[in-house]
């Protein structure tokens, strides 16, 4: 199994809704992230976990909380979200937080806040 | 900060020329580039991955270089045909255990 995969693929939230975003991979990566793509633009990096311990968080506001259960699991949890806040959530993963074997992403969540 | 940018930022070829994107980072201590390929509204498929100390890497139709000192990447596919039509992203791993994403060379091939 090669891929990160991500569920569910398209979700429409109120602002005032809880959900979650799923991610998983089966390749035994170490590392895993999430990224915020608005369109025409690059992602842009969320979270990194490295061995299940929250790395790196580029002062994302607590609106979302990520969440990783265990080494193949990564969950984005959503809360009170703005329309701003509509955009691609793209989860990837690495064998170690270093990328020296490069990244490998998910085909995304296309998140629309109403 | 690593500056990552991607020219031309959109191009239109006929199908059969061979498509040049290209790729140029302001930091030349990288430790790798890596080559992406995004359609409309879904995640990013790797292309081609260069470690810092490789010249270049080629799968099927598709080459790219790397030359660290310059501070460039090309990405070549041959013979482009109308399922190359897409993004194509350039980033760049630096020091921080980061990428540095360029915006982007957005592909269209004419039938």
């Amino acid at each position: 199994d090669t891929e990160v995969t991500q569920t569910p693929k398209h979700l429409v939230m109120g602002m005032t809704n809880k959900k979650s975003l799923k991610c998983e991979q089966h390749m035994g990566h170490r590392a895993m992230y999430w990224y915020k793509q608005k369109a025409k633009k690059p992602p842009e990096l969320m979270f990194v976990y490295s061995y299940e311990k929250l790395s790196i968080n580029e002062s994302v506001p607590s609106r979302f909380s990520p969440e990783c259960p265990n080494s193949s699991l990564l969950n984005l949890h959503l809360h009170a979200l703005q329309p701003e806040d509509s955009a691609l959530y793209l989860c990837a993963s690495s064998q170690e937080e270093t990328g020296s074997y490069g990244y490998t992403f998910g085909s995304g969540t296309r998140l629309t806040v109403v | 900060k690593q500056e990552v940018t991607q020219i031309p930022a959109a191009l239109s070829v006929p199908e059969g020329e061979n498509l040049v994107l290209n790729c140029s980072f302001t930091d030349s201590a990288i430790y790798n580039l890596q080559w992406f390929r995004q359609d409309p509204g879904k995640g990013l498929t790797s292309l081609l991955l260069i470690q810092s100390s490789q010249r270049e890497q080629t799968s099927g139709r598709l080459n790219a270089s790397l030359d660290k000192s310059s501070g460039r990447s090309t990405l070549y596919i041959a013979a482009s045909q109308p399922g190359d039509s897409a993004t194509y992203l350039c980033a760049v791993r630096d020091g921080n255990n980061r990428l540095a994403f360029g915006k982007g060379n957005q592909v269209v091939v004419i039938p």
